[in-house]
């Protein structure tokens, strides 16, 4: 069975400041990571994804993620926080092979302060 | 171009009343999807349907189900709707098989409330 923890259900950061957003995951076999967004009002949108290979993944808006198999985590990050990042984020598995359907997090939601 | 539509936006409606909320996607994809997000954003899959055929069934209560009519389109409808049920419903699809399953595109949501 494949779950999901995100740590912090409110992540607060000032603009320019770095964001760091954790994400912790169990499965039983390797997986397949990823990382939407949900802005106000508004669908999931893919941010960034990893599957096998490189374990930095570079997404759209230049947040970023590192996939550390010891650590069983996949914590995703910006360097500099815009006003426009403000949004909830949501880490999600899927167990490699079958790829059936995806478990999500329950969500981190970014505030930006000015 | 709205990739995934969904219709109504905001649905208000009383216990024990039948609802359907409808769902267009123009991506060509082959497999679409429902998602329940509760009140505190907790995001579960309910069904997917692939080129019209039920392949994910979550434990669902019967009170919905979910018709396909052509690949483009999963309308959800519920039946004798519960204060429970209230929640925000997303649609989503996906091409493919595998890994590319998974990068799906979402709808914008339908705000269900129940009173």
């Amino acid at each position: 069975a494949q779950s999901v923890t995100q740590l912090g259900s409110h992540v607060s950061v000032s603009e320019g400041a770095l964001v760091l957003l954790r994400c912790n995951y169990s499965s039983s076999v390797p997986p397949y990571l990823f990382w939407y967004v949900q802005y106000p009002n508004q669908g999931l949108q893919l941010l960034l994804k990893y599957t096998t290979g490189a374990t930095l993944v570079k997404g759209i808006n230049g947040f970023e993620a590192e996939f550390k198999k010891s650590e069983t985590s996949f914590h995703l990050t910006k360097p500099s926080a815009h006003m426009s990042d403000a949004a909830e984020y949501f880490c999600a598995v899927s167990e490699s092979g079958s790829a059936r359907q995806l478990t999500f997090g329950s969500g981190t939601q970014l505030t930006v302060l000015p | 171009d709205t990739a995934v539509s969904q219709t109504p936006k905001y649905l208000v409606t009383q216990m024990g009343n039948d609802k359907s909320i409808k769902c267009e996607q123009n991506l060509g994809h082959d497999t679409m999807y429902w998602y329940k997000q509760d009140s505190k954003k907790f995001l579960k899959i309910m069904f997917s349907y692939n080129n019209k055929e039920l392949i994910i069934n979550e434990t669902v209560p019967n009170r919905f189900s979910p018709k396909s009519p052509d690949k483009a389109h999963l309308n959800l409808h519920i039946n004798s709707l519960e204060l429970g049920d209230s929640a925000v419903y997303f649609c989503a699809s996906s091409q493919g098989r595998g890994l590319r399953k998974m990068e799906q595109y979402f709808g914008p949501g339908t705000r269900l409330t129940v009173t």
